[in-house]
């Protein structure tokens, strides 16, 4: 069974700091996904991650997967108000119908 | 626009009532999928169809129901034998084996009256 577990699960940070959210996974995949929730609202994709080494960044977000360690992680540059919510990380196991298993989700708030 | 609808946004289920919750797309994605969410938690999957007339269980399919008779549309229902159903459901779609993300309708609450 594939298991997905993110870390830190509820991050506080003040504004214009750095760090990273961790996402690891249990079974070999070259296919992870990061989403995100604002409160009470639904998923919006941001990043699609396809290889080992893969690197994507957007604005204050960079994600990065390495699929040896079977890990992805989330980097916050310079963190702004606005990047309050909660992500969640998705990882994509090739033959199984190309279903996502979820992390539990990192909640993040940047405080001013 | 292409986008995916769910309805209601909110939706309230008596004791012994069986509730459906629509899933309506228009981007025309051959997989549609039905998740759970529960406060604080991540996303679970219920059911999942990858084409018309078939679909699979996921990790949590006791007490729920679906069909898919057309393309554009995966109906979830909650049956009474789904004892703790108060949460947040969510219906996702996407082209059948590419490497594109899932897209997620915007919803449906539903709580026990």
């Amino acid at each position: 069974e594939l298991k997905v577990e993110q870390n830190p699960l509820f991050l506080s940070m003040q504004e214009g700091k750095n760090y990273t959210i961790y996402c690891n996974y249990s079974t070999t995949s070259d296919r992870l996904y990061w989403y995100r929730q604002d409160p009470g609202k639904s998923l919006e994709s941001l990043f699609v991650l396809l290889s080992n080494g893969a690197v994507k960044q957007e604005g204050r977000l960079m994600a990065s997967l390495d699929t040896k360690a079977r890990l992805s992680t989330l980097h916050i540059t310079a963190a702004v108000h606005d990047l309050s919510a909660t992500y969640f990380c998705a990882v994509d196991i090739p033959g199984s119908a190309r279903q996502l298993t979820f992390g539990s989700g990192t909640q993040l708030t940047v405080l001013p | 626009d292409g986008g995916i609808t769910q309805s209601p946004k909110y939706l309230f289920r008596k004791e012994g009532q069986n509730v459906t919750l629509s899933c309506e797309q228009n981007l025309n994605h051959d997989a549609m999928y039905w998740y759970r969410q529960d406060p604080g938690q991540g996303l679970r999957l219920i059911y999942y169809s990858q084409i018309v007339n078939d679909f699979q269980k996921g990790d949590i399919a006791e007490g729920y129901s679906v069909s898919r008779e057309k393309k554009e549309s995966f109906p979830l229902t909650v049956t009474s034998a789904q004892k703790n159903p108060t949460a947040f459901y969510l219906c996702a779609s996407r082209w059948g084996a590419s490497n594109q993300p899932q897209h997620f309708g915007d919803g449906t609450r539903l709580s026990i009256l």
